[in-house]
């Protein structure tokens, strides 16, 4: 079964707005990383957060790590409509030997 | 430094022939992942690799199935015997280290069993 499981699995929201998107988990990780997908490409690694970590900031992104609840946030501020795609969140296990994608969150960021 | 290269960009293969996907990772990058995503869905994890070596296989079919990632060349993906249900999005990537820094994806190559 895939370890993150991202939430909401759609999320469509007015340009100007923040989306927030969740990742659960369920064993223990070394780290956990968020990519992006637009329609039809490949994956753009957006950020990556060490399980020693609470959070971290890049540009218009905030992430959050809770490894007592197994959790993470994506937080995307002010967003365009060019944020538009789906978001996946990625674990990577502490042999650090593998990455495991949840089912994805598609954003949708309305004009 | 050309990208996560894959190829071909979409394949098309009549059921019961033999898929060839290539992926050549990043310069220097010494591993290799490949995953499958259906439409609307998440990347299921099928392989590990680092050259020369399976490191985990455990996402990939025991049957028809099988990769390998040699000293000198790509990193083939290779499905025998297709069938319909093999239709999907396959994504290679790669990475300096063991899975502790990104990931570098290629673009995925499109296979559709007809």
């Amino acid at each position: 079964s895939q370890q993150g499981e991202e939430d909401p699995q759609a999320l469509s929201i007015q340009e100007g707005e923040n989306a927030t998107m969740n990742c659960s988990y369920k064993t223990s990780i070394n780290n956990l990383q968020w990519y992006r997908q637009n329609s039809g490409r490949g994956l753009v690694h957006l950020i990556l957060i060490r399980s020693n970590e609470r959070e971290k900031h890049s540009g218009r992104l905030r992430v959050t790590l809770d490894t007592s609840k197994k959790s993470s946030s994506l937080l995307i501020t002010a967003s365009r409509a060019a944020d538009t795609a789906s978001y996946f969140c990625a674990t990577v296990n502490n042999a650090g030997n593998m990455l495991t994608f949840g089912g994805g969150t598609r954003l949708m960021v309305k004009p | 430094n050309a990208g996560v290269m894959q190829n071909p960009r979409h394949l098309v293969r009549r059921r019961g022939q033999e898929a060839r996907l290539r992926c050549s990772p990043m310069k220097g990058h010494s591993h290799v992942y490949w995953y499958r995503q259906l439409p609307e869905e998440g990347l299921k994890f099928m392989v590990y690799l680092q050259k020369e070596n399976i490191i985990d296989e455990s996402g990939m079919p025991k049957e028809r199935f099988s990769a390998e990632f040699p000293k000198e060349g790509p990193s083939i993906l290779r499905i025998q015997q297709v069938v319909r249900g093999d239709s999907a999005a396959y994504f290679c990537a790669s990475s300096a280290g063991q899975g502790a820094t990104e990931a570098f994806f290629g673009q995925g190559t499109r296979l559709t069993v007809v």
